[in-house]
């Protein structure tokens, strides 16, 4: 089965831990992302990345760490800096069009909840 | 940096009547992403824009792109419940290296 996955679904994490989200796919897309989703705010981008040990920030990237040590893997890191975590977290990979950018569809996990206690 | 401003945040209507939803970039787009949310599910493509004027068909779905590829919309006939959720518009910037913005996404809520 082809697809993009996202553990846990669910996610609890006191204040002052840091979290790892996963996100894995099997598509052989070049490009991941990883956006934040709070209510009523749409999708934010948090950090890109285009290609293996590369990586770009988004929009939001204060507060949170990834790496992009295989093709099929982009792990996001919540870390303690980030004040206010609690979000509806997803991955999306696409390929990449080069100097152009994505130039097809992103495909999306399911997403990780994390909830900040 | 870029923007994508999408309206109205919220559309009630009730089924069989039609619904649109508008974005806006702030800046010239080098293609132009829809995509719907289920209530509790992830986003999925619905279609993708990238002509100048372009328009769109799929069923009772309408997609357009503006003339100066800066904005778009999408037209929905005859609702129905199945239609309900989220939609996004994510435009490409003219220079490609950000990825995709999206904008804040359309409620759409049908009352039967």
């Amino acid at each position: 089965d082809g697809g993009i996955t996202q553990s846990p679904k669910y996610l609890f994490r006191k204040e002052g831990q840091n979290v790892t989200l996963s996100c894995e796919q099997n598509l052989n897309h070049d490009a991941m992302y990883w956006y934040r989703q709070d209510p009523g705010q749409g999708l934010r981008l948090i950090y890109y990345s285009q290609i293996v040990n590369d990586f770009q920030k988004g929009d939001i990237a204060e507060g949170y760490s990834v790496s992009r040590e295989k093709k099929e893997s982009f792990p996001l890191t919540v870390t303690s800096a980030q004040k206010n975590p609690t979000a509806f977290y997803l991955c999306a990979s696409s390929i990449w069009g080069g100097s152009t950018g994505p130039n097809t569809e992103a495909f999306f996990g399911q997403g990780t909840r994390l909830t900040v206690v | 940096g870029q923007q994508v401003m999408q309206i109205p945040q919220y559309q009630h209507v009730q089924e069989g009547e039609d619904f649109t939803t508008y974005c806006n970039s702030s800046t010239t787009l080098s293609n132009i992403q829809w995509y719907k949310q289920r209530p509790g599910g992830h986003p999925v493509f619905l279609i993708q824009l990238v002509k100048s004027g372009e328009v769109k068909k799929q069923k009772r779905l309408t997609f357009q792109f503006g003339e100066a590829k800066k904005n778009s919309s999408l037209h929905i006939t005859a609702t129905q419940t199945t239609d309900v959720g989220t939609y996004f518009c994510a435009g490409l910037g003219g220079g490609g290296a950000d990825g995709l913005t999206f904008g804040k996404g359309t409620h759409l809520i049908i009352q039967p």
